[in-house]
């Protein structure tokens, strides 16, 4: 069992480039989350997805975009990127929450 | 602003030593309470969950939750080197049908041997 897979698991990219970051679970989990994770300032919320066909924003969804494309795989889109968002993105997935969340290995993202 | 506090560390302790590590939480309806241990440069991995007031034991990891003081611990017995790493504590809020975790900002254990 894969788990939660996430690719790239490393980019550079330059202030005002775009890209998505994906997410994809093989443990059929209805809710799914982005984090960031910066130094000092532990996991924050970016944006959720409770289940299919819904999402919404966490704590510090401002710069971000994100796509429930179907049950697996839940995508985090950087539209023009900041050197503010320079950060580990980590997604996570869980059957409701209330048993706790499985990690990917995060995607290590510098924005020069 | 839901919150959970944790000692940032280092938290250094000797080898076979016992290690306790704190989180308090601000929000009353939390529901339940998860501890992460996350080494250096990897995603974290749940270790226990608690959702009733008292103990929880496995292996050597005991949690330990009083909601009166909205207190959350994890003591971890006989520490080993390789217990080494940042713990961090979650505090799990539902929204509906669906748990929000609000995290921590991590302890740091050091397991010296």
């Amino acid at each position: 069992n894969a788990g939660v897979t996430q690719t790239p698991k490393f980019q550079v990219l330059k202030t005002g480039q775009s890209m998505t970051l994906q997410c994809a679970q093989d443990m059929n989990h209805n809710s799914m989350y982005w984090y960031r994770q910066d130094p000092g300032m532990g996991l924050r919320l970016i944006y959720y997805s409770a289940s299919e066909g819904t999402t919404d924003k966490g704590e510090v969804p401002n710069g971000y975009n994100v796509s429930r494309l179907n049950k697996r795989e839940f995508s985090l889109r950087l539209e023009s990127a900041a050197p503010s968002q320079t950060s580990v993105y980590f997604c996570a997935s869980s059957e409701s929450g209330a048993l706790g969340y499985t990690f990917g290995s995060g995607t290590r993202l510098t924005v020069v | 602003q839901k919150e959970v506090e944790q000692n940032s560390g280092p938290l250094s302790v000797p080898e076979g030593a016992i290690a306790s590590l704190n989180c308090t939480y601000s929000d009353r309806g939390s529901q339940s309470f998860f501890w992460y241990r996350q080494y250096s440069g990897k995603s974290p991995e749940l270790i226990m969950f608690i959702y009733s007031n008292g103990d929880k034991e496995d292996g050597r990891f005991t949690a330990q939750l009083n909601k009166a003081s909205q207190y959350v611990s994890l003591l971890i017995r006989d520490s080993q080197p390789s217990d080494s790493a940042t713990y961090l504590c979650a505090a799990a809020n539902s929204g509906g049908s669906n748990y929000k975790l609000t995290f921590g900002k991590g302890t740091l254990l050091t397991v010296n041997p």
